[in-house]
């Protein structure tokens, strides 16, 4: 079982529709969990963390977690063209020193 | 502040020569990080450093090494390059429990035929 997985995608949403992007995780005593949008050629960049059971709202982003069920998942609302990207989930497992991502989902808005 | 810089951005190598994948970053942070990305791919931890003397082995360290004499600078060092290490090499930094963001470097793009 890999420590993080997403789904590859790609994922094609309408332009202002709801994105929504999902990553499992293995390690039970994970304490942090990030999002993190990757244009194609570029380096990733930190849109989300969260640390906490429940919601967590930035603008058109909310970052929801689940560590009962060892998910997190991102909502990305009236989504853009310009939020095409591959959106990676990582994870800083029990051991605190280590983020695991995962493979990470493409994602694709359509005008 | 440059943030996290990497050396080279592009290289190409021969099957069986070595080379040194310079980062640096210039904010005090302590722990650093050196990651793989093949195309299409996640990124796979390949080494990381909590501080300067000390490192770890992450998912993917073999063919690789890597030291931490300074806390500005985290060097990756490949022996014996071989075709499977072609791929994208992202260094990055963070400050530990402090917010926990990764900042990462613009990435070293390595070809070895």
């Amino acid at each position: 079982q890999k420590e993080v997985e997403q789904n590859s995608g790609p994922l094609s949403v309408p332009e202002g529709a709801i994105a929504s992007l999902n990553c499992t995780y293995s390690d039970r005593g994970s304490q942090s969990f990030f999002w993190y949008r990757q244009y194609s050629g570029k380096s990733p960049e930190l849109i989300m963390s969260i640390y906490s059971n429940g919601d967590k709202e930035d603008g058109r982003f909310t970052a929801q977690l689940n560590k009962a069920s060892q998910y997190v998942s991102l909502l990305i609302r009236d989504s853009q063209p310009s939020d095409s990207a591959t959106y990676l989930c990582a994870v800083r497992g029990s051991s605190a020193s280590k983020i695991i991502f995962g493979s990470g989902t493409r994602l694709s808005i359509r005008p | 502040n440059a943030g996290v810089t990497q050396t080279p951005k592009f290289r190409i190598l021969k099957i069986g020569q070595s080379m040194t994948l310079q980062c640096a970053q210039d904010m005090n942070h302590n722990y650093m990080y050196w990651y793989r990305q093949d195309p299409g791919m996640g990124l796979k931890l390949i080494y990381y450093s909590v501080g300067a003397g000390i490192t770890d082995k992450g998912e993917v360290p073999n063919g690789y090494n890597v030291s931490r004499s300074t806390t500005e600078d985290f060097p990756l060092r490949l022996e014996l390059a071989a075709p499977s290490q072609t791929s994208v090499y992202f260094c990055a930094s963070s400050v530990p429990h402090g917010g926990d963001e990764q900042f990462f470097g613009p990435g070293t793009r390595l070809t070895v035929l």
